[in-house]
């Protein structure tokens, strides 16, 4: 089975740039979160999704960014302008609702760096 | 004050050292503990789950304490294929449909040398 899917891996874009992330769960998961790891604050919940409805937004840091899941199998995460402080690995990690299960699944994350 | 609190390390340790993490967590309310393990420039994977009664995977024990909101996790044997960072995470709720995010801690990096 193909795991979380995140593209692009890599991404390098000027200041003032529009940037979008985009992740494909796991086929079956429907919850879906949106994380930023950076060297200074670690891993960071940005926001998170239940059956394409966003739950908890309170992680995204500001207008700046937005995210979407207009469907199942698709996300979004934007971000509009970016600057150079958004640099970092944005990861997005799916798991099933209702099902028993302990582990979240990271994709292998989008390395941004914002010049 | 961090959510999950852990020694970054780095703990550099010799091939077969026995090392232990410890993580603290300032929710009294969590209710679902784990050990994530991040290989350099890779996503974080699940190591265990930890439970109030303590439980093992191998050379891998978990600990946690209710009462001092404390979370361990003790390598024996430890080997250069476990240098990493562990991460302790929390999360306040897991048992019903609408699941929690993970709350994770800054990680704690391990490094075994030959």
């Amino acid at each position: 089975d193909a795991g979380v899917i995140q593209s692009p891996r890599h991404e390098v874009t000027e200041m003032g740039q529009e940037v979008t992330l985009r992740c494909k769960p796991i086929s079956g998961h429907n919850s879906l979160f949106w994380y930023r790891q950076t060297m200074m604050r670690g891993l960071e919940l940005l926001i998170y999704f239940n059956n394409n409805v966003p739950i908890d937004d309170s992680g995204m840091p500001e207008d700046r960014f937005s995210a979407k899941m207009p469907n199942a199998s698709f996300s979004t995460l934007k971000i509009q302008p970016s600057e150079p402080r958004d640099s970092a690995v944005y990861f997005c990690a799916s798991y099933p609702l209702g099902v028993p299960t302990n582990e979240q699944f990271f994709g292998p994350g989008t390395r941004l760096t914002v010049l | 004050r961090k959510e999950v609190e852990q020694d970054p390390g780095p703990f550099n340790v010799p091939e077969g050292a026995t090392v232990a993490f410890n993580c603290t967590y300032s929710n009294s309310a969590s209710q679902s503990f784990f050990w994530y393990r991040q290989d350099c420039r890779k996503e974080p994977k699940l190591l265990m789950s930890v439970y109030s009664s303590g439980n093992e995977d191998g050379r891998f024990t978990a600990q946690l304490n209710r009462a001092s909101q404390y979370i361990s996790l003790l390598i024996r044997d430890s080997k250069l294929s476990d240098s990493a960072t562990y991460l302790c995470v929390v999360t306040p709720k897991i048992r019903d449909t609408g699941r929690r995010a993970l709350t994770f801690g800054s990680g704690t990096r391990l490094q075994v040398q030959p």
